[in-house]
Formats: structure tokens, sequence, C-alpha cells
């Protein structure tokens, strides 16, 4: 596709529920990352994956996220047993080369109830 | 701690006057600086970039300067237009971290008054 597409585009569960959020990135990006954005914050990176290499999950803020990509192309993020403070706009990136610009999508507004 | 800060959270300019916001950062090891452009209900769109063996770049109305003694990255937009105004967050990695990660600042909104 023309961008990065993310779905859903907003998202309201129930404390204690789980929920995956999907990211399609522009075809050809080897680099796919993911970001968040709380209330008044700056963007927290949370996992980065590189082609066929391990991913780097250092910035996962529990055991209760996890993510995949499959095919080297769409990714989707999990979150375990959702708790309020997981409320944030979630945000997915695609680049081409490793150092540049990443391409954002227009996010995922995650609310926790 | 705050690795990279954007002091001002807010800044209001008037129309076809310069526009500079600030970003300052604590980690000598950085070596490569973004930054985006955030409108609401969108994601953040690269706007320009700078790397550590060059202290300017400049992009038509839109220039970034660097000065790695004071750790500090600025943005100047002349002349700054209405549609300039939106959220602008710079964004600093370390080839160093492996994953090219971004780590960015809590952003500055920059109203352009016409």
């Amino acid at each position: 596709g023309a961008g990065v597409s993310q779905s859903p585009s907003n998202k309201v569960t129930e404390k204690g529920k789980d929920v995956e959020l999907r990211c399609d990135p522009i075809s050809g990006h080897t680099a796919l990352y993911w970001y968040r954005q709380s209330l008044g914050q700056g963007l927290e990176f949370l996992i980065y994956f590189q082609g066929n290499s391990a991913p780097d999950k250092s910035g996962l803020p529990s055991d209760r996220f996890s993510a995949e990509r499959t095919g080297g192309s769409v990714s989707t993020l999990t979150i375990q047993r959702t708790q309020q403070e997981d409320s944030a706009v979630y945000l997915c990136a695609s680049s081409l080369v490793r150092r540049g610009g990443y391409t954002f999508g227009s996010g995922t507004r995650l609310t926790v109830v | 701690d705050q690795q990279v800060k954007q002091n001002s959270p807010s800044l209001s300019v008037q129309e076809g006057r310069i526009s500079i916001l600030n970003c300052d950062y604590t980690n000598s090891m950085f070596d490569y600086f973004l930054w985006y452009k955030k409108y609401p209900a969108e994601g953040p769109t690269f706007l320009i970039s700078i790397s550590s063996i060059k202290d300017k770049n400049e992009d038509g109305r839109f220039t970034v300067f660097l000065n790695k003694s004071a750790k500090h990255l600025s943005l100047h937009i002349v002349p700054s237009q209405p549609g300039d105004s939106a959220v602008y967050f710079c964004a600093i990695s370390y080839s160093g971290a492996g994953s090219y990660q971004l780590t960015f600042g809590k952003g500055t909104k920059l109203s352009v008054i016409p």
C-alpha cells in the first residue's frame, strides 16, 4: 500500500481483556517499529523488527505485551489482560533503511475501561 | 530520566516570522537526529534529519542545527506559515543500540498565527 496502515483506528476494551493491534507496513520496508504515546508524553519505543533478525523487545513494558511479524510484513501487537495504564495511542512505523525517517501509521487509540 | 528534552510544551509565532524549536539531549553517544511533525489524529511525519558529522542541514524553509558540545538541537522554520501549526517532536538515535530505535522528546506544539 501507499502508506502504513493500522487497524483498528480506535479500540475500547474492558480491563482484563486481551487486544490485538495490527500493522501493515509499506511494501518492501524491512524495518518495522511499534511505539506508543500516552497522554502528554512523547513516543515510547516498544519493539523493533528488522528482516529475519531477532526482534529488539527491549521497550516492551511487561510480559503482557508481545508482538510478531509474519512473513516479514504484517505485524500484530498483542496486549494480554489489559490494564488502564495501557490506554494510549499505539503507533507503528516502517522504514526501508535502518537509519532514516520512519513512515508512521495513524495509530490505534486504545482505551481500557 | 528523560534522555531527550523539549522544554517548551508550546510556542506561538506570527505568520511570516521565524519559529525556533529546541531540543536537548543527555547522551553524547547519540549520533543521528530527526524532527517529526504531527497533526491531530495522524501519525508523525518525518521532516528533516542531521547526522552528528554535520552541524547544519537545510531543506527549503526548514533548517536543523546541531551543537554537539552543548548537546542541543534546534529546528528553524522561516517564514512560518499557518499550515506549520502542529506538534513537533525531536527524535534521536544511537547506532550502537543496534536497532536504530528513536528516542523522542515530549513534543512542542507550534501555533502559527495568521
